[in-house]
C-alpha cells in the first residue's frame, strides 16, 4: 500500500513566521501535489511537481512556494504566513503523469495562524 | 476550465435507505472523472472512476457511479446506506496537459442516522 505521511498532524504558528510543512511518499511516484482544503470550497490546487526540482504553481499559489529535492520529498513554504492560510493542507501522490493514475492523499496537517 | 459542482452541502439519510450525491461538471472533451471519501480526520480515499467505455461503474463499498454526457452529470449511487458511510465525499474532475491534475468539487457531508 502507498504511504503518504505529512509530518504533523497539527501546527500553531505566529504570523510572520516563516512554515514548512513535510511531506513523504514511500512509492518512488513521479507526481506530488499539496492541496489545501476549506469547508465549502473543496480541495484547491496549490502546487505540484512531477519530478525532482521541477515545479508548477496550481490554482492558488500566492503566498507559498514549494521545494522538491528528493523524489519522495516534498515540502510545502509560508514564508510569511497570515491568519487567512488557517487551513487544512492535504498532500497527495501519483505514480505517473497521466490522469490514469490515481491520487493517494496524506492525513493532512490542520494549521491555525494567529 | 474544468469545473465540478456538488449542489448539496449536507445529505441526511436513515441506515438502510439508499443515497444519491449529485455531481456535475464543466469540460469541453470527455472528461475523467473521479470521487473520492474522506472520513473524519482522514485523508481522501478513491471510491471509483470513470475514463471511458460503460457508463456505470463500480467502486469499493458497495459504492457505484453514473456518467451521463447529456446531463454532465456523475452522481454517486448507494442502494443501502450504513452508518459507517458518514462522511465528507468529493467529485473530481482531471485537468492539465497531462490530466494528472484533480479539480474537485465543494464537497457533500454526508449524515447517517440510525
Amino acid at each position: 500500500d502507498v504511504k503518504v505521511t505529512q509530518s504533523s498532524r497539527y501546527l500553531v504558528k505566529r504570523t510572520g513566521e516563516k512554515v514548512f510543512l513535510e511531506c513523504v511518499q514511500d512509492m518512488d511516484h513521479e507526481n506530488m501535489f499539496w492541496y489545501r482544503q476549506d469547508p465549502g470550497l473543496g480541495l484547491r490546487l496549490i502546487y505540484f511537481s512531477y519530478d525532482v526540482k521541477m515545479k508548477e504553481k496550481g490554482d492558488i499559489p500566492e503566498g507559498y512556494s514549494v521545494s522538491r529535492e528528493k523524489k519522495e520529498r516534498f515540502s510545502l513554504i509560508l514564508e510569511s504566513a497570515s491568519t487567512n492560510q488557517t487551513s487544512m493542507y492535504l498532500c497527495a501522490s501519483s505514480l505517473l503523469t497521466s490522469y490514469n493514475s490515481p491520487l493517494h492523499f496524506g492525513n493532512g496537517t490542520r494549521l491555525t495562524v494567529t | 476550465a474544468q469545473s465540478v459542482t456538488q449542489p448539496d452541502i449536507h445529505i441526511t439519510v436513515s441506515e438502510g435507505a439508499s443515497l444519491e450525491l449529485r455531481c456535475n461538471y464543466s469540460y469541453g472533451a470527455t472528461p475523467y472523472l473521479f470521487w473520492y471519501v474522506q472520513s473524519p480526520g482522514q485523508g481522501l480515499q478513491l471510491l471509483l472512476k470513470y475514463f471511458s467505455g460503460d457508463t456505470l461503474v463500480q467502486g469499493i463499498k458497495g459504492f457505484e457511479a453514473e456518467f451521463k454526457r447529456s446531463q454532465s452529470s456523475f452522481n454517486l449511487r448507494k442502494p443501502s446506506v450504513h452508518w459507517s458511510d458518514a462522511a465528507e465525499y468529493f467529485c473530481a474532475v482531471a485537468a492539465g496537459e497531462y490530466g494528472n491534475k484533480l479539480v474537485f468539487g465543494a464537497g457533500t457531508i454526508l449524515r447517517v442516522k440510525s
